[in-house]
């Protein structure tokens, strides 16, 4: 069964501060997602990653994977209050999708 | 892009009664439609999969009686709450599958009264 972890489940951060989210999963994967969620919305797609090593960058946030560690990592780079959302990565195999617990940042100024 | 316009955005209902919750793929075809169910401050958990024209597929746990999928063409898929309580009262959310992705609808919040 596929299962996926996610750490930290809460992360309160200063505004100008680095940090990451860690996303591991149990098996072999098509593809990783990260999305963002505000509250009491839908999900917001950020990055798809395909393939081992695939690295992907949007304005302060980039993401990573590693296939073979099975494990992908969502970086924040100098935080900043509008970044205060919760955060979700999903794995998909086949058609099965699964999402970690989300990681519900609060960035304070 | 690929969009899923998901209707109502909110309802509430009496304990008892059914609702219907709809997502229509506007500009691409949805073989497969994923029907998610989001508690407060939870993650996403799948309720069923289901593929136009054939039956769907529950996740443990979930009453298929209860939770009527219907996806009959490849625009649209319903979800019925059948004889609802207050413990069905969630979040709500479908989802198609694209091609290197999956696109959510807005999500219906259900409220059981």
């Amino acid at each position: 069964e596929l299962k996926v972890e996610q750490n930290p489940l809460f992360l309160s951060m200063q505004e100008g501060k680095n940090y990451t989210i860690y996303c591991n999963y149990s098996t072999t994967s098509d593809r990783l997602y990260w999305y963002r969620q505000d509250p009491g919305k839908s999900l917001e797609s950020l990055f798809v990653l395909l393939s081992n090593g695939a690295v992907k960058q949007e304005g302060r946030l980039m993401a990573s994977l590693d296939t073979k560690a099975r494990l992908s990592t969502l970086h924040i780079t100098a935080a900043v209050h509008d970044l205060s959302a919760t955060y979700f990565c999903a794995v998909a195999n086949n058609n099965d999708m699964r999402f970690g617990a989300g990681t519900r940042l609060t960035v304070k100024p | 892009g690929a969009v899923v316009s998901q209707h109502p955005s909110w309802v509430i209902c009496k304990s008892g009664t059914s609702v219907k919750i709809e997502c229509r793929s506007l500009d691409f075809q949805a073989t497969t439609m994923f029907w998610y169910r989001q508690f407060p401050k939870q993650s996403l958990m799948l309720m069923a999969t289901s593929n136009e024209g054939s039956k769907a597929t529950y996740e443990q746990g979930v009453e298929k009686d209860k939770f009527l999928i219907n996806h009959a063409s490849l625009t649209l898929s319903t979800l019925t709450v059948t004889s609802a309580h207050p413990e069905d009262s969630s979040f709500y959310i479908c989802s198609g599958k694209i091609d290197y992705g999956y696109t959510f609808g807005s999500g219906t919040r259900l409220t059981v009264v």
